[in-house]
């Protein structure tokens, strides 16, 4: 089946600082989610991005199809920001289960 | 934000026990799923309804149950919890199935079997 690796796993980073998240997928994918859980444990959808890019205020995901990948750019950070992001794709076995990538740590510091 | 509720928020019950968890959708969209949240397993399905009356297991079901007799509600039934059921469960709901089935998560409900 369908792998999907996240990097880094973890990223301590100050306010104000910018970072790039990368989401690796094995296979072709007709659409890729990203998500934020908060430390409240509340997961929040970012992007639906099947190809192309999308922007959301600081926030922007840039999916490569063909060369399976996608990019999570998060600019001036906040300690809002703080929390695991995820991505999920689609299985290929499946029509209703996401492959969900480990997720990267992210801590935002004052 | 999509208007999806989870009951109860959180629960504590004995091992052995029945437990009914309870997600709601106000957004009458036909796909609805239920996760479980692990450390060091990521979110894994458990079951998933694309209509009402149709379910079916996810990859994770063994001892769970569901049942969705109308829209918006979508039930999971742990007939008697055990230990190893203790995580956070997550309701999920989608418009379209398929590879092109874009998800929206509840809020979540902890629970913890004792």
């Amino acid at each position: 089946g369908i792998q999907v690796e996240q990097s880094p796993p973890d990223l301590i980073l100050q306010e104000g600082a910018n970072s790039t998240l990368r989401c690796n997928f094995s296979d072709s994918v007709n659409n890729l989610q990203w998500f934020h859980q908060n430390p409240w444990g509340q997961l929040i959808n970012l992007f639906y991005i099947p190809s192309g890019t999308k922007q959301n205020g600081r926030l922007s995901a840039t999916t490569v199809a063909t060369e399976r990948y996608s990019l999570l750019y998060i600019s001036s950070s906040q300690t809002t920001d703080s929390g695991v992001y995820f991505c999920a794709v689609p299985s290929m076995d499946s029509n209703y289960q996401l492959i969900w990538g480990a997720g990267t740590k992210l801590i935002i510091k004052p | 934000d999509a208007g999806i509720t989870q009951s109860p928020r959180h629960k504590v019950t004995e091992t052995g026990t029945p437990v009914t968890l309870r997600c709601h959708q106000t957004e009458n969209h036909r796909y609805m799923y239920w996760y479980r949240q692990d450390p060091g397993h990521g979110l894994r399905l458990i079951h998933y309804s694309y209509g009402v009356k149709d379910t079916d297991k996810g990859e994770v079901s063994d001892g769970y149950s569901v049942s969705r007799s109308k829209t918006e509600d979508f039930l999971l039934t742990l007939e008697s919890a055990t230990s190893s059921q203790t995580s956070v469960y997550f309701c999920a709901i989608s418009e379209r199935g398929g590879s092109h089935n874009e998800q929206f998560f509840g809020p979540g409900t902890r629970l913890t079997v004792l």
